[in-house]
């Protein structure tokens, strides 16, 4: 079945340390995005890609990282840098990294700093 | 800049009632998109609608309805006969094209608690 893959399901980091997430998608979608959700602030751009090799900020892109080396992947890594990282991460994908085009998300991680 | 506005935190109602959900949209933009996702407790975000700027008319799907209103930056959305099934966070979102990139611009979503 075509879908949008991210593991783990829960991860739980030491303070300090750097984490990566791992979304998978193999719709053939362009465009790849990664969100932040809070409890009562709905969801936060992070970072998204257009195409292989590209990608930009968004709105709270600071203390993560992304890259985008295969049109399926797109991990985020949460860095120490990142002082508040405990949330619910969800990527997505469309087929064209234009607004009329709807996103398709994964399940989600809930990242926990212990 | 644009904003999206969900004034209702969370919804309790009982099996079989209508629903409506609010949302409000703040944009400068004539061209753009709303939408409507639904967050199930497994997590991910499922697509429900899409509505350009352009076209007003409602939308009726099922038990699922859609209230478009420029005049009033509004975007409703009703349940009707709600079931337990329809229990879920639900985002509406907004999109524009801003310098040849593209956002999602979300509310902060309402809880939906829909009682046997």
């Amino acid at each position: 079945d075509g879908g949008i893959t991210q593991s783990p399901k829960y991860l739980f980091r030491k303070e300090g340390q750097n984490v990566t997430l791992s979304c998978e998608q193999n719709l053939n979608h362009d465009a790849m995005y990664w969100y932040r959700q809070d409890p009562g602030q709905g969801l936060r751009l992070i970072y998204y890609s257009q195409i292989v090799n590209d990608f930009q900020k968004g709105d709270i892109a600071e203390g993560y990282s992304v890259s985008r080396e295969k049109k399926e992947s797109f991990p985020l890594t949460v860095t120490s840098a990142q002082k508040n990282p405990t949330a619910f991460y969800l990527c997505a994908s469309s087929l064209l990294a234009q607004m009329n085009t709807e996103a398709f998300f994964g399940q989600g991680t809930r990242l926990t700093v212990v | 800049a644009q904003k999206v506005t969900q004034a209702q935190t969370e919804i309790s109602v009982v099996e079989k009632e209508d629903v409506t959900l609010d949302c409000v949209y703040e944009t400068r933009d004539t061209t753009y998109y709303l939408f409507w996702y639904k967050q199930p407790p497994s997590g991910e975000l499922v697509f429900l609608i899409r509505r350009n700027s352009f076209d007003e008319q409602n939308e009726i799907s099922g038990r699922y309805s859609w209230n478009f209103q420029k005049s009033t930056s509004s975007f409703n959305f009703t349940i009707t006969a709600s079931q337990v099934v329809d229990s879920a966070v639900y985002f509406c979102a907004l999109s524009e094209d801003m310098d040849s990139s593209y956002k999602l611009i979300f509310g902060s979503g309402t809880r939906l608690l829909v009682r046997p």
